[in-house]
């Protein structure tokens, strides 16, 4: 596609619950990475992807968190058992090959509401 | 670790005033230092860069010049429009730590006001 698609847009869901966010970078973009914004706070690293390498799980914040991605194509990243101190918009962006002078490209986020 | 400090907002400003918008990091390296803009709707896209000390980045007016002696990043532009209200971070990699990770700041709210 022309740009990184993140679906849904929006997710309520029970605290308890799992819930599972997409990501489709852009094709050929090697490098995908998750982000995460609470309200009023700065972007929060937590997984990045490149090629065939072992991910980068060092940001996520605990063992409820999981992030898979097929080849160089679609990202899932799962949460289980939901808390509300989950509530954030979660951001997918991919670059062409993950040296950080090529630029990163971004989703328009997923926000997810933790009730 | 890493961090970065910018200027806390909501900065409104009325059109063709002068901006600046203060960034300053923390890092253990020589990072890389990024203004990214997410404009109402949008995602977050790269608005400028600078690789090394003394570098400016620049784009569609806006300024950034990397200095190392005070670690700081700021972004200026001298004359501002109401479509660049939007929220602006500031950010840096470090290739000490080997990885690309992106370090944000918390943004900046700019709302341009005619």
């Amino acid at each position: 596609g022309a740009g990184v698609s993140q679906s849904p847009s929006n997710k309520v869901t029970e605290k308890g619950k799992d819930v599972e966010l997409r990501c489709d970078p852009i094709s050929g973009h090697t490098a995908l990475y998750w982000y995460r914004q609470r309200l009023g706070q700065g972007l929060e690293f937590l997984i990045y992807f490149q090629g065939n390498s072992a991910p980068d799980k060092s940001g996520l914040p605990s063992d409820r968190f999981s992030a898979e991605r097929t080849g160089e194509s679609v990202s899932t990243l799962t949460i289980q058992r939901t808390q509300q101190e989950d509530s954030a918009v979660y951001l997918c962006a991919s670059s062409l090959d993950g040296a950080l002078n090529t630029e990163a490209f971004f989703g328009q986020g997923t926000r997810l509401t933790v009730v | 670790g890493d961090s970065v400090t910018q200027m806390e907002g909501p900065v409104t400003l009325s059109e063709e005033a002068f901006l600046t918008i203060n960034c300053t990091y923390t890092a253990t390296g020589y990072p890389s230092l990024f203004w990214y803009v997410q404009y109402p709707g949008e995602g977050l896209q790269l608005l400028l860069k600078a690789t090394k000390a003394d570098d400016k980045g620049s784009n569609k007016g806006f300024e950034a010049t990397y200095r190392k002696e005070t670690t700081s990043f700021h972004l200026e532009k001298g004359s501002v429009q109401v479509s660049d209200s939007a929220v602006y971070f500031c950010a840096l990699s470090d290739p000490n730590f080997g990885n690309e990770k992106l370090t944000f700041g918390t943004g900046t709210r700019l709302t341009i006001i005619p």
